[in-house]
């Protein structure tokens, strides 16, 4: 049984430009939720994605954008970056319903400069 | 509005102890509560979880309890190792939409 695996790992862009970052879910899993964690923050809520469809939100701006593939895999996708983007960025798999067994990836690292 | 939160950013524990780390939230609607583990370099790690209908679940050396009345969760660790050394955060679910994370309690077990 595969993990959730996260691409790339470490990242540096420019200030105003655009970031794709990939996430693949576990083996079994149709729902995938995107989160970003600043430093010495727990991990905040981006948006959740379920049959390919967004599924929840969480207070972030519309340049946080996202897809999900029929294989379940996800992209998230920000633009104009900013400085306050700089963060890890992580993805969560989950299969539909509780015990709601999320699965993290390892991250990507940020940096915006 | 911070919906759960870690009122302790660190712990110390000797080995063999118990570590307890504690987790208050405020939104009555979260129906799950999870801790997770992080290692460095690495993401959060799923440790234990607790249907808001129970007061209490157990799984090895791991116990959440849940007071519901007091908004109020705490994950024991018995006995504490030095592997168990990490950032833990408690999380909340709403139905399986979104977690709602505390901002975690750094765990250092000394041999």
């Amino acid at each position: 049984e595969t993990g959730v695996t996260q691409s790339p790992t470490h990242l540096i862009k420019t200030r105003g430009q655009q970031v794709t970052l990939r996430c693949s879910s576990q083996s079994g899993h149709n729902t995938v939720s995107w989160y970003q964690q600043a430093l010495g923050q727990g991990p905040q809520f981006i948006f959740q994605y379920y049959r390919e469809e967004e599924n929840g939100r969480g207070n972030f701006p519309p340049r946080f954008s996202g897809l999900q593939f029929p294989n379940y895999s996800s992209e998230l996708n920000v633009n104009a970056l900013e400085l306050d983007d700089s963060a890890l960025y992580l993805c969560a798999s989950s299969p539909r319903g509780p015990p709601y067994g999320y699965t993290f990836g390892s991250g990507t690292r940020l940096t915006v400069v | 509005d911070q919906q759960v939160k870690q009122n302790s950013p660190s712990l110390s524990v000797q080995e063999g102890r118990i570590s307890i780390l504690n987790c208050d939230y405020t939104n009555s609607m979260f129906d799950y509560f999870l801790w997770y583990k992080k290692y460095p370099a690495e993401g959060p790690t799923f440790l234990i979880s607790i249907s808001s209908i129970k007061d209490k679940n157990e799984d090895g050396r791991f116990t959440v309890f849940l007071n519901k009345s007091a908004k109020h969760l705490s994950l024991h660790i018995v006995p504490s190792q030095p592997g168990d050394s990490a950032v833990y955060f408690c999380a909340a679910d709403n139905a399986g939409n979104m977690l709602t994370f505390g901002g975690g309690t750094r765990l250092m077990v000394k041999p």
